[in-house]
């Protein structure tokens, strides 16, 4: 088994903020994922990496940028904050880029 | 439009019923993922799917890609199998997942 951590659990931010969410799995996984899960709704893809040095953009990717450091992390950061942007960050691996997908516990963003 | 299509969006039974949660897709599907996000929004994984069906417990899904679908069934309904379940599709062209909206199901004792 495995687990991946997602920090920090909480993430309050100031309009207009960069913000950095990580995630760090121990999966040995090849490809990480970042989804927004906004109140109420599914998860949009934001950036995936298929292997260490891949970045692929999601649906949502306006906005954030990504960085896969190494094949046990990948980061997520907010650009400028929005209050519109309020969101569970959700970090997720899987051994490839079709294969069973398992989840962090996510990042609460709340911009003020 | 959205490409997966959950129904019903919210459900509420009594403990020890059946229920069948459906998913439906407007893309070609190669795989199906069923996840149950509890009230604390951790996603824990139910079933990951090919054509086909899997059993686990009280729990039995099935992928038809042909006619672009998935079922999950619940038997003998616990307390603890209140959520939101949520599919999600890898699709056939570019392997990126795609979510449904999900359905929040009530187990009332």
């Amino acid at each position: 088994g495995g687990i991946i951590t997602q920090t920090p659990k909480f993430l309050i931010g100031q309009e207009g903020q960069k913000l950095t969410l990580k995630c760090q799995q121990n999966f040995n996984h090849d490809t990480m994922y970042w989804y927004r899960q906004d109140s109420g709704k599914g998860l949009r893809l934001i950036y995936y990496s298929i292997t260490e040095n891949d970045l692929q953009k999601g649906d949502l990717s306006e906005g954030y940028d990504a960085s896969r450091e190494k094949k046990s992390s990948f980061s997520l950061t907010v650009t400028s904050a929005q209050k519109n942007e309020m969101a569970v960050f959700l970090c997720a691996s899987s051994i490839s880029n079709y294969a069973e997908q398992f989840f962090g516990p996510g990042t609460r963003l709340t911009v003020l | 439009g959205d490409k997966v299509k959950q129904s019903p969006s919210a459900l509420s039974l009594q403990e020890g019923t059946n229920s069948a949660l459906r998913c439906n897709f407007s893309i070609a599907a190669t795989t199906v993922q069923w996840f149950l996000q509890n009230p604390r929004g951790s996603l824990m994984n139910l079933f990951y799917l090919v054509p086909g069906t899997k059993e686990n417990g009280r729990l039995k899904s099935a992928f038809d890609s042909k006619e672009s679908y998935s079922t999950l069934h619940i038997r003998d309904a616990q307390l603890e199998d209140s959520g939101t379940y949520f599919c999600a599709a890898a699709h056939s062209n570019t392997n990126k997942v795609v979510f449904g909206t999900g359905t929040r199901l009530q187990v009332l004792p």
